[in-house]
């Protein structure tokens, strides 16, 4: 089973920070990465898939890139909404492993 | 506009079963993969099922292999999992989720609410 795994756990920043996040995949999953926002007590909301494809009604400010193993979502100015934990998941074999969350703070 | 409505959660003793249904509405059913995905308290999301659009073909996690069925019926547009022999460590909101494309990419553009599911005595 491919393993995700994401880095850092969590981190604080301040509104206008620009904020990325790293996942890696335990083998190379080409670019069937895909990346989550949870907040507590909501539905997960899907950001991007195919590791750089924004969904439709996803601000413009969320990113995605890296092919292989390695890939990131970068939140270039961070808003106070953007407040939640992000998961990145690998849609390449089954099982469709997730990360392990990252818990973004907005100071 | 889609919506997946989750219900039949609650407290359930170790061993015992409970069978989760989520509503759809809002796209063509049969033609999508839908998944169930948990998350045990203080925990990160976790896949456990998928199901495919035509309900010929299943799939599991380990952690609930032979204890968990998952099914559907595109008649009623309701997606179902069966839960056998419950553990503790089954404590957890269930979502289910839908495939963003026919054709079963993986990956999940709309998910529901959730419900709560606790395995305790």
């Amino acid at each position: 089973d491919i393993q995700m795994t994401q880095s850092p756990s969590s981190l604080s920043a301040s509104v206008g920070d620009r904020v990325t996040i790293t996942c890696r995949a335990s083998q190379s999953i080409s670019n069937f990465l895909n990346w989550y926002q949870h907040e507590p007590g909501k539905a997960p909301k899907f950001l991007i898939y195919a590791a750089s494809s924004l969904q439709s009604g996803v601000p413009s400010r969320f990113s995605g890139s890296g092919s292989g193993t390695d890939f990131t979502l970068t939140i270039s100015s961070l808003q106070p909404e953007d407040s939640a934990t992000y998961y990145c998941q690998q849609s390449e074999s089954t099982p469709p492993a997730f990360g392990q969350g990252t818990k973004v703070e907005v100071k | 506009e889609v919506q997946l409505v989750e219900s039949g959660g609650g407290l359930v003793q170790p061993g015992g079963s409970l069978r989760l249904s989520c509503a759809a509405s809002g796209f063509t059913f049969s033609s999508y993969d839908l998944t169930w995905v948990r998350q045990a308290p203080g925990k990160g999301l976790e896949w456990v099922s998928t199901i495919t659009g035509s309900g010929i073909s299943t799939y599991y996690a380990d952690s609930v292999k032979g204890r968990f069925t998952i099914s559907r019926d595109n008649s009623k547009n309701t997606l179902y999992l069966q839960m056998n022999s419950l553990r503790v460590e089954d404590t957890a909101v269930y979502y289910c989720a839908k495939d963003r494309a026919s054709g079963g990419y993986g990956d999940f553009d709309y998910w529901g609410q959730g419900t709560l599911v606790t395995v305790s005595s």
